[in-house]
């Protein structure tokens, strides 16, 4: 099932402008991480906060992180046509299998579609 | 180019038929993931394996899935008597155990079942 809850679904911007992505979860979470995803292609990762951060800054990307709303927003300052992607949020948490090793189990939200247009 | 890589990178298939797709993982990474997205999804967590060992399932993944990692390099994943509702891109992605361990995800195989 889907944990984390994206908004908005879709985001039509100009060159040069700031695109805001949103990410509400629901469980406790070890870290969150974003992805940008090209049309039909893999996924790329952009950025990984951990629960104790409030804020990660990487080139033109911001992402903040607020643990007592379960939410975290995502920042593209001066976009490009190049930004054109979906961007997905992902939570992570510890699970523990059942050979006794534990692992960061990615769940993954529906992704914001965004558009820049030249 | 020493990422994930995936093949075939489409495939299509009718239904019943038996379909196999291959994930070729960082070759330092010992954990592998399989995920399947359909369209305007996110990926869904499928599998899981550590080195040779599949240590998680998905409910997801139904008796007609099964996926392997012969000696925790590649790995397959095989669909058996395919269904109209398997289409979807399958998603394989590897890591390597650390603090701050990053999934690197491969370009997909894209399956449509006609």
């Amino acid at each position: 099932s889907q944990q984390g809850e994206e908004d908005p679904q879709a985001l039509s911007i100009q060159e040069g402008e700031n695109a805001t992505m949103n990410c509400s979860y629901k469980t406790s979470i070890n870290n969150l991480q974003w992805y940008r995803q090209n049309s039909g292609r893999g996924l790329v990762h952009l950025i990984l906060i951990r629960s104790n951060e409030r804020e990660k800054h990487s080139g033109r990307l911001r992402v903040t992180l607020d643990t007592s709303k379960k939410s975290s927003s995502l920042l593209i300052t001066a976009s490009r046509a190049a930004d054109t992607a979906s961007y997905f949020c992902a939570t992570v948490r510890g699970v523990l299998t059942a050979g006794g090793t534990s692992y960061g189990k990615l769940t993954f939200g529906q992704g914001t579609i965004l558009t820049v247009h030249p | 180019d020493t990422g994930v890589s995936q093949n075939p990178r489409h495939k299509i298939t009718k239904r019943g038929q038996n379909v196999t797709f291959r994930c070729d993982p960082i070759s330092e990474h010992n954990r592998l993931y399989w995920y399947r997205q359909t369209l305007g999804q996110g990926p869904e967590f499928l599998t899981y394996f550590q080195n040779e060992a599949q240590l998680e399932k998905s409910r997801l993944l139904s008796d007609r899935f099964s996926a392997e990692r012969p000696k925790g390099s590649f790995s397959t994943l095989e669909i058996q008597r395919t269904e109209q509702g398997d289409s979807a891109m399958y998603l394989c992605a590897s890591s390597q155990t650390g603090p701050r361990e990053t999934q690197y995800f491969g370009p997909g195989t894209r399956l449509l079942v006609l």
